[in-house]
């Protein structure tokens, strides 16, 4: 099957520094990322869809310029959070559409839990 | 707003017994939908999909689609403690784009 890592698995930081997450598609080719973040006892919320040599598309209420958003390969995308603060700790979760013949499943990365103090 | 509901739960089985998460959705045009299984504190993973109407079965777990009642499900038989975790709903409106989840049913199967 398809496999997503993610780069770290944890992180803690201090406030105002910036963290790069990093999502890769292992095995296949992946055009169209989705980064996920998840606090404690909460669904995922979308925050962004990440497009292989085009700008992000962010989701509504997610701060473009805090949270950068590079894909400039087919196996990798990067988010940064810029000058984070405790209120950024949570779970962060990437995915990846599946290869040609499973582009209708989106299979997930790991996830980067970041605590920022 | 498109919105997938789901009974938070805690469902609460014996071992051996059916288990049965069910799902809602707000828009009608979805066209697929998904059950992902979240152990604490690790990312979701793929169970099964479906995007027909009627029972896709796979192993012990089988997920129906009633898209006219914008309803899916998932049932677990002879359910293991180790399927104990928080089941995800995820539906697709349109081809490549994002997935919309609920909130998750935390499932708890007891020995």
């Amino acid at each position: 099957g398809a496999v997503v890592s993610q780069h770290p698995s944890r992180v803690i930081c201090k406030s105002g520094t910036s963290v790069k997450i990093e999502c890769r598609s292992l095995d296949f080719q992946a055009t169209t990322m989705f980064w996920y973040r998840q606090f404690p006892k909460q669904s995922l919320m979308l925050m962004a869809t990440s497009n292989e040599g085009s700008k992000a598309t962010y989701e509504q209420g997610v701060e473009k310029d805090k949270f950068l958003i590079n894909h400039a390969s087919l196996t990798l995308s990067t988010l940064t959070v810029t000058s984070a603060h405790p209120e950024d700790s949570s779970f962060y979760i990437c995915s990846a559409r599946g290869p040609s013949g499973d582009q209708e499943t989106q299979y997930f990365g790991p996830g980067t839990r970041l605590l920022v103090l | 707003q498109k919105e997938v509901e789901q009974n938070s739960g805690p469902l609460s089985v014996p071992e051996g017994a059916i288990a049965s998460l069910n799902c809602t959705y707000s828009d009608r045009v979805s066209q697929s939908f998904f059950w992902y299984r979240q152990y604490s504190g690790k990312s979701p993973e793929l169970i099964m999909s479906i995007y027909s109407n009627g029972d896709k079965e796979d192993g012990r777990f089988t997920a129906q689609l009633n898209k006219a009642s914008q309803y899916v499900s998932l049932l677990i038989r002879d359910s293991q403690p180790s399927d104990s975790a928080t089941y995800l709903c995820a539906v697709k409106s349109q081809a490549g784009t994002a997935l919309i989840f609920g909130k998750g049913t935390t499932l708890s199967v007891s020995s």
